[in-house]
């Protein structure tokens, strides 16, 4: 079955500090990934997406997520968090046959202390 | 440029109820989406439409649910009668293409059934 695993409920870090925001998935063949990011009370916000060529992928507020392929994993980092990156993270997956198709995990929430 | 506006942001009803919730997508768009968002999970896909063709409906309960997409543009997503486990987050998002575009999500409709 087609799915995304984000392993931690919870990631606590200081400011200033590099953060990673772990994701891995079980799809054949080569998915499209995305990451997005939901403040309290908003909706969905697109952050980064990675579809084909350099595994290292840049997206909105510094944010990046390396592909790898061997591990299945798509993690999200940060050089140096801010405060103001505390918010609920979601990964996403997109199967090559079904690339219309988001299959969302479960969430990881980032709490950055001061 | 406007995002995906959705309307109502937050409604409370009673349960036996009906319930609307009303979707502009993103000008130019073609693919419209309809997510559900429990609390503390990740959105799960309820119908995609290609313009006012409805090509994916196959996790909206239908005993309850409906949607419409008529002129294939705006959007409305229904439910009658509203049960206590509707109480959730509606995301309606659109898309230019099915095919791997970025979806980009609106605020959400806030539902609670009391």
């Amino acid at each position: 079955a087609q799915s995304v695993a984000q392993p931690e409920d919870q990631v606590n870090v200081a400011e200033g500090n590099p953060l990673t925001v772990k994701c891995t998935y079980s799809v054949s063949g080569n998915p499209y990934l995305f990451w997005y990011v939901q403040y309290p009370n908003r909706g969905l916000q697109f952050l980064l997406k990675y579809i084909t060529g350099d595994n290292l992928v840049k997206g909105s507020y510094g944010f990046e997520a390396e592909f790898n392929k061997s591990q299945t994993s798509f993690h999200l980092k940060k050089p140096s968090a801010l405060v103001s990156d505390s918010a609920l993270y979601f990964c996403a997956v997109s199967p090559p046959h079904n690339t219309d198709k988001l299959i969302f995990g479960t969430g990881t929430r980032l709490q950055v202390f001061p | 440029e406007a995002g995906v506006v959705q309307s109502p942001r937050y409604k409370i009803i009673e349960k036996k109820q009906p319930v609307a919730f009303w979707c502009n997508p993103i000008s130019g768009h073609n693919t419209l989406y309809w997510y559900l968002q429990n609390l503390g999970q990740g959105p799960e896909l309820l119908i995609r439409y290609e313009n006012e063709e409805a090509v994916d409906d196959s996790q909206l309960p239908k005993d309850r649910f409906s949607a419409e997409r008529l002129k294939g543009v705006d959007s409305t997503l229904k439910i009658q009668p509203a049960e206590l486990g509707d109480s959730a987050v509606y995301l309606c998002a659109s898309s230019l293409t099915s095919s791997g575009n970025t979806i980009y999500f609106g605020e959400g409709s806030w539902l609670t059934v009391v």
